[in-house]
């Protein structure tokens, strides 16, 4: 199965923004339009950010938004805040009834 | 209120089998399709199994196919994940989520429990 790609760390300061990359291939993120992103505190449920590449559910900070450009999918923390320090993750549908998480970007508020 | 619950979660050796649970409340249950999704000590999130609403389709990770078996009864609320010959690399925090209508994304989370294989 295949594998996303996103960087291992990522920092900025209090109020910058940053972008968290996920590359894919044509088999995923280029093939459907099902890309998702989710925030996770360890020991804390994952929590549903993005789908659909740049879909937001309601209830989501407007600082968080998704894009998507043939085979890679970004997400964008603006207005950066103490509390957005989590890992995230990039996911895809693959095809025959199956997902793939990339391996996740810690992002670090300096 | 809203929400997955798992349970089942230990210690087991390698070899051994685990079934874990996943209590589910606050919304129509038997509407949507469930995923078991988890997470190494110090690795990402992976995706394991996906079952259909009412149980009849089913899909696995290559890395737990034909150990793993996912399933559901729609009238207990609760989805199941069965563990056969598990091995070292299955340790890790399982989760249940729900799969938001068509969308492929997973937008209701559990807390997760964790199953550590260990001799």
């Amino acid at each position: 199965q295949s594998v996303l790609t996103q960087p291992a760390s990522v920092s900025g300061s209090p109020g910058q923004s940053i972008t968290i990359s996920c590359s894919g291939s044509s088999n995923d993120i280029g093939g459907y339009n099902l890309v998702s992103w989710y925030q996770h505190h360890p020991g804390k449920a994952p929590k549903f950010i993005i789908f659909e590449g740049t879909k937001r559910p309601s209830g989501v900070s407007t600082r968080f938004s998704g894009s998507k450009s043939g085979n890679t999918a970004s997400l964008t923390i603006s207005g950066l805040q103490a509390e957005d320090e989590a890992d995230y993750y990039c996911c895809s549908y693959v095809g025959d009834s199956a997902w793939v998480f990339g391996g996740g970007t810690k992002v670090t508020v300096l | 209120e809203v929400q997955l619950v798992e349970s089942g979660g230990g210690l087991v050796q390698p070899g051994g089998s685990l079934r874990l649970s996943c209590a589910a409340s606050g919304f129509t249950f038997s509407s949507y399709r469930m995923h078991w999704v988890r997470r190494a000590p110090g690795k990402g999130l992976v995706w394991v199994s996906r079952i259909d609403t009412d149980g009849s389709d089913t899909s696995h990770a290559d890395s737990v196919k034909g150990r793993f078996t996912i399933s559901r009864d729609n009238a207990k609320n609760t989805l199941y994940l069965q563990m056969n010959s598990l091995r070292d690399e299955d340790t890790a925090v399982y989760y249940c989520a729900k799969e938001r209508g068509s969308a492929g994304a997973f937008d209701l989370w559990g807390q997760g429990t964790l199953v550590t294989v260990s001799s």
